[in-house]
Order: structure tokens, then C-alpha cells, then sequence
């Protein structure tokens, strides 16, 4: 149980096209998702966290207009990278929280911007 | 700030011996601490976690010695393998109802045969 699956695994874009990316909890329901992202060789940064039917906390520093978060349903969040530059470029990783504690993380999409 | 502080940044343990990474945090709210195992190309992957109130927790090959005075816990990987060869983050998150988690900056264990 507690299974995470995010959809695309990878993505290459152009320059200026929006990206969206689908984190689903496929075995419970998580009312809190939260969306990471990660460069290579280092640790998760906590980009928001995202609260089914109400708007996305975000993290300092981490545009809104640009990373649009949508938690629609018990199951389903999704990030949308707007207007993405090649400094977007990066490892996303989503988690869905189970129980009063521990989080389960999605296997990842590796986005380049070309 | 970074608020959980982790070493080694690397490690290299030979097949059986004894990996141990270890971790500091500074925030006393913290309550809950897990471990996460990161493949390559991969999600992190919950390992084993321990809360304040418990010393040591083992599973498996995996035990978490924790320190609540000196604000420290550790990951000791028993008769470690090839495949436990991975990146190994610790965590923090406190207050229950799904805290932001914190993470240590890794260590990336090589497990040579």
C-alpha cells in the first residue's frame, strides 16, 4: 500500500511552453501533497504544500505564477511549470501524506527545458 | 538555516561491514524523524523513522539510535550490501498532521564487494 505515481517520469519542452506534471495517490486518499524539487547531488527543497480544495502554500522564494499547483481531488495534485526556461530544469518530486506523520514519495520527473 | 545537518557526504563500507550516517537538528519541535532511501533517477523511499520518546528502533538491518539531549540520531546499516548502495537522507518534522519535513543533505553510500 501507500503507492505515489507522477506522470510524465521525464519531459524535455522548449524554451517558453508550460509543463504540467500529475502527482496521484493510487491506493489512499491524502488530503496534504506536497511538491519538491531536487538538483542533481542534492537535497529536496520544499517548493509547496498543497491542500485538497484550498489554495497551495508556497515556499519562499518559489514563484506562484510560475509553479501552479492544483490539488482537485483527494488523489490527484498537479504542478504546471509556466513558461519554463532551461533553469527549470530539474527533478520533481511530489509526496502524499498518510496518517499524522509520514509522507510517501512519488517516483519523480526529470524535466529539461531546452 | 539549515536546520538538520547530516555527515558523512559520502561513504564507502565494505560488503558486511557496518554503514553509519549520522545527524543533527536544532529545532526542539521536531517529533518525528525518518529515514529515506533515494535510488538514482528515483523518489525517496521511507526506510525506517523513530520518534523523541524511543532510544533505538531496529528493522531488519536498519536501526536508528537516537539522542534527545545531545539532539543527534544515527542510521546504523548492519552486514551492508551491494544493493543498499544509494543516497541516504535523514529528516525532521514536528507538531503531527503533516508537518513540512526537513532534510538533511545526504549521503551518497557506496557498498563495494
Amino acid at each position: 500500500g501507500a503507492v505515489v505515481s507522477q506522470h510524465p517520469s521525464w519531459v524535455i519542452c522548449k524554451s517558453g511552453t508550460s509543463v504540467k506534471i500529475e502527482c496521484r495517490s493510487l491506493d489512499f486518499q491524502a488530503t496534504t501533497m506536497f511538491w519538491y524539487r531536487q538538483f542533481p547531488k542534492q537535497s529536496l527543497m520544499l517548493m509547496a504544500t498543497s491542500n485538497e480544495g484550498s489554495k497551495a502554500t508556497y515556499e519562499q522564494g518559489v514563484e506562484k505564477d510560475k509553479f501552479l499547483i492544483n490539488h482537485a481531488s483527494l488523489t490527484l495534485s498537479t504542478l504546471t511549470v509556466t513558461s519554463a526556461h532551461p533553469e527549470d530544469s530539474s527533478f520533481y518530486i511530489c509526496s502524499a501524506g498518510r496518517g499524522p506523520d509520514t509522507q510517501y514519495f512519488g517516483p519523480g520527473t526529470r524535466l529539461t527545458v531546452l | 538555516q539549515q536546520q538538520v545537518k547530516q555527515s558523512p557526504q559520502s561513504l564507502i563500507v565494505q560488503k558486511g561491514g557496518i554503514s553509519i550516517i549520522n545527524c543533527a537538528y536544532e529545532n526542539t519541535a521536531f517529533d518525528y524523524f525518518p529515514w529515506y532511501q533515494q535510488f538514482p533517477g528515483k523518489g525517496p523511499a521511507l526506510l525506517i523513522a523513530i520518534r523523541p520518546d524511543v532510544s533505538e528502533k531496529k528493522e531488519g538491518r536498519f536501526t536508528i539510535s537516537f539522542n534527545k539531549s545531545a539532539k543527534q540520531f544515527s542510521l546504523h546499516i548492519m552486514d551492508s550490501q551491494p544493493g543498499d548502495s544509494a543516497t541516504y537522507f535523514c529528516a525532521a518534522s514536528g507538531g503531527g498532521g503533516y508537518q513540512k519535513v526537513t532534510f538533511g543533505t545526504g549521503t551518497k553510500l557506496q557498498v563495494i564487494p
